[in-house]
């Protein structure tokens, strides 16, 4: 089945430590997309990208960092300037072939800090 | 910029009553419009999406009707259940489609 993939479940972060999140698709889609999720709040959008080898910040990019070297995949470096890294982070994907798609979402990683 | 207002929660219903979550929005053009379900610990799930004026988006039991003049996007549902507790989503593409904004979210709980 396709769908995305986000791992691992649960992270843990040590001080001054940087960790990475996965997100892996297999739905073909151009565009791919971090959200971050603090408990009883919305989406904030970190980080956006529409084709390979390029992206956009989003609303809150500060303290992250990310990749997008193949189409498939679209890695997130929670990096040690940000200091209040524990929260849900959200992957999601979506076609940019047809106007209006909806995105698609992963189960989301968990991040706590140590 | 685009902008979502949603229904503050959170919610608590009985079984088998009816549900309404309040959106309304603001775009440039006519963009389709996603309402996303959050169960707990869970990513979102696209619910029902309405492509244009007066387009209704089922599933589920939910409805939500494009509202182009009222510039509103209600969530309904005539007879809820327990499973139907999590959190709900506004979401309206911006012009480009490059990104969605979503409302802040309304968290429901039915009990039995």
């Amino acid at each position: 089945d396709g769908g995305i993939t986000q791992s691992p479940k649960y992270l843990f972060r040590k001080e001054g430590q940087n960790v990475t999140l996965s997100c892996e698709q297999n739905l073909n889609h151009d565009a791919m997309y971090w959200y971050r999720q603090d408990p009883g709040q919305g989406l904030r959008l970190i980080y956006y990208s529409q084709i390979v080898n390029d992206f956009q910040k989003g609303d809150i990019a500060e303290g992250y960092s990310v990749s997008r070297e193949k189409k498939e995949s679209f890695p997130l470096t929670v990096t040690s300037a940000q200091k209040n890294p524990t929260a849900f982070y959200l992957c999601a994907s979506t076609s940019t072939g047809l106007p209006n798609q909806p995105q698609h979402f992963g189960d989301g990683t968990r991040l706590s800090i140590l | 910029g685009n902008s979502v207002t949603q229904m503050e929660g959170p919610v608590t219903l009985s079984e088998e009553a009816f549900l309404t979550i309040n959106c309304t929005y603001t775009a440039t053009g006519y963009p389709s419009l996603f309402w996303y379900v959050q169960y707990p610990g869970e990513g979102l799930q696209l619910l029902l999406k309405a492509t244009k004026a007066d387009d209704k988006g089922s599933n589920k039991g939910f409805e939500a009707t494009y509202r182009k003049e009222t510039t509103s996007f209600h969530l309904e549902k005539g007879s809820v259940q327990v499973s139907d507790s999590a959190v709900y989503f506004c979401a309206v593409p911006n012009f480009g489609n490059e990104k969605l904004t979503f409302g802040t979210g309304t968290r429901l709980t039915i009990i039995p």
